[in-house]
């Protein structure tokens, strides 16, 4: 069974640019979610899907972050502009159910300059 | 809300010793309990979870957890760690009511020594 791809994984651009990550879940997999990791911390949940729906985006910053989940599989997150306070590491993890493990992908390694 | 912390930000240890990765949790909701790894430069692998049932709680690679209610408390312990068992472990624990939101700790490196 594969597991959550993420591209790509590692991705340098100038401020003020645009930036988008790519994410494909688990197959079956209804819940995805992005997650910002800064270094030397963990995780910090960024939005959830159920499918194509967005149940939780409480702390994406929606000025400059959006995110879409279009046919409830593939989700793609983007920042535009890009600021230098957004270097860090982007996760996507998916779950079979909201109340199950997740299972996350190796992670996109963004670095704003 | 809740919160977890790992009260170690670093751990170092020799190989073949014994391990303890501390976790304290506050939640005013029962919760799930999980414990990841993560590698350098990789995602993070679920190590092994509590959901309801017995208190001790095996996983892979060796690991086991202890769900302690009365004091908040979810320990990660290994009886012999090896020298690929350095890595980053995180704590984390979900509601099982209503958003189901997971909060992560801020992780414990954890070096193994020759």
């Amino acid at each position: 069974e594969a597991g959550v791809v993420q591209s790509p994984r590692y991705k340098i651009i100038e401020k003020k640019q645009p930036v988008a990550f790519w994410c494909n879940p688990i197959s079956g997999h209804n819940t995805l979610y992005w997650y910002l990791q800064n270094l030397g911390q963990g995780p910090e949940l960024l939005i959830r899907y159920e499918n194509e729906e967005a149940v939780d985006d409480s702390q994406l910053p929606k000025d400059r972050f959006s995110a879409e989940r279009l046919k409830g599989v593939d989700s793609t997150l983007k920042i535009q502009p890009a600021e230098l306070g957004d270097s860090a590491v982007y996760l996507c993890a998916s779950s079979s159910q909201v109340n199950t493990e997740a299972f996350f992908g190796q992670g996109t390694r963004l670095t704003v300059v | 809300a809740q919160s977890v912390t790992q009260l170690d930000s670093q751990v170092p240890v020799f190989e073949e010793a014994p391990v303890e990765l501390r976790c304290n949790y506050s939640s005013s909701v029962s919760v799930y309990l999980f414990w990841y790894v993560q590698y350098p430069n990789q995602g993070l692998q679920l190590l092994l979870k509590y959901l309801s049932g017995s208190t001790l709680v095996k996983g892979i690679n060796g690991f086991e957890a202890e769900f302690n209610k009365s004091q908040t408390s979810f320990h990660l312990r290994k009886p012999s760690v090896h020298i690929s068992d350095t890595a980053e472990y995180f704590c984390a624990v979900r509601s099982n009511t209503g958003g189901f939101k997971t909060i992560f700790g801020a992780g414990t490196r954890l070096f193994v020594k020759a």
